[in-house]
């Protein structure tokens, strides 16, 4: 399985932009990235996926690099409700793989007021 | 999107004793995980669970100890066999569809304490 790294944990004020970045450097050709986030108690929730662009959607956009090796979720304005775990995951389209989201570390968001 | 309903939310069981966890998802769906999540850390595939098939176990995880059921496409089960306290931990269930361009949905987990 290909692997992603990110930073343990990241603080931001409220209302504030947070960049949350993630490396993949093994990543492969079928591989779309995907973002999910914990709140504290509650299972993972979806947040974004991308595979070569740039997306936007309610919650995020996330950004790509041109090789595909990092990519950066970003928060246009935090707010409390966004402090959780956010994981970037890489899940292969190809049916023989498995089709899985294996977790990485994370990184905890803090918000502060 | 999909709901996914678990049960029990939470329980506290004995040592040695074996506990089922129920997974219902609200729409046909193709692909259905197990993830336990000990405290504080991330998550851990346990299996993926196949209709009408063994399921397929990730590396740590038996059969025996986690044995896992998947009658229909919206019905999963897993069991937690013969308990210890290293076994306390949450239990999730997460489902969609195949494909990696489409989107995971989990329940909220199951919170189990082995005494």
């Amino acid at each position: 399985d290909a692997k992603t790294t990110q930073p343990n944990s990241m603080e931001s004020n409220e209302e504030e932009p947070v960049h949350l970045p993630c490396n993949h450097s093994t990543i492969s050709g079928t591989d779309y990235i995907h973002w999910y986030r914990q709140l504290p108690s509650q299972g993972p929730e979806y947040v974004i996926h991308g595979l070569t662009s740039n997306v936007n959607n309610r919650m995020a956009s996330l950004a790509i690099a041109e090789d595909r090796k990092s990519s950066t979720l970003i928060l246009h304005r935090a707010t409390l409700r966004d402090a959780a775990v956010y994981y970037c995951i890489l899940r292969d389209w190809d049916k023989a793989a498995g089709n899985k989201l294996t977790f990485g570390g994370g990184t905890r968001v803090l918000v502060k007021p | 999107s999909a709901v996914i309903s678990q049960k029990p939310s939470r329980d506290i069981c004995q040592r040695g004793t074996s506990l089922t966890i129920q997974c219902q998802v609200d729409s046909q769906v193709t692909m259905m995980f197990w993830y336990r999540q000990q405290p504080g850390q991330s998550l851990t595939l346990i299996a993926t669970a196949n209709q009408g098939s063994e399921a397929t176990y990730e590396s740590g995880f038996v059969i025996d100890k986690f044995p896992i059921s998947r009658p229909n496409l919206t019905f999963s089960t897993l069991t937690v066999s013969n308990m210890s306290p290293e076994d306390s931990s949450i239990y999730l269930c997460s489902a969609g569809r195949q494909g990696g361009n489409e989107k995971l949905f989990f329940g909220s987990g199951t919170q189990l304490s082995v005494l």
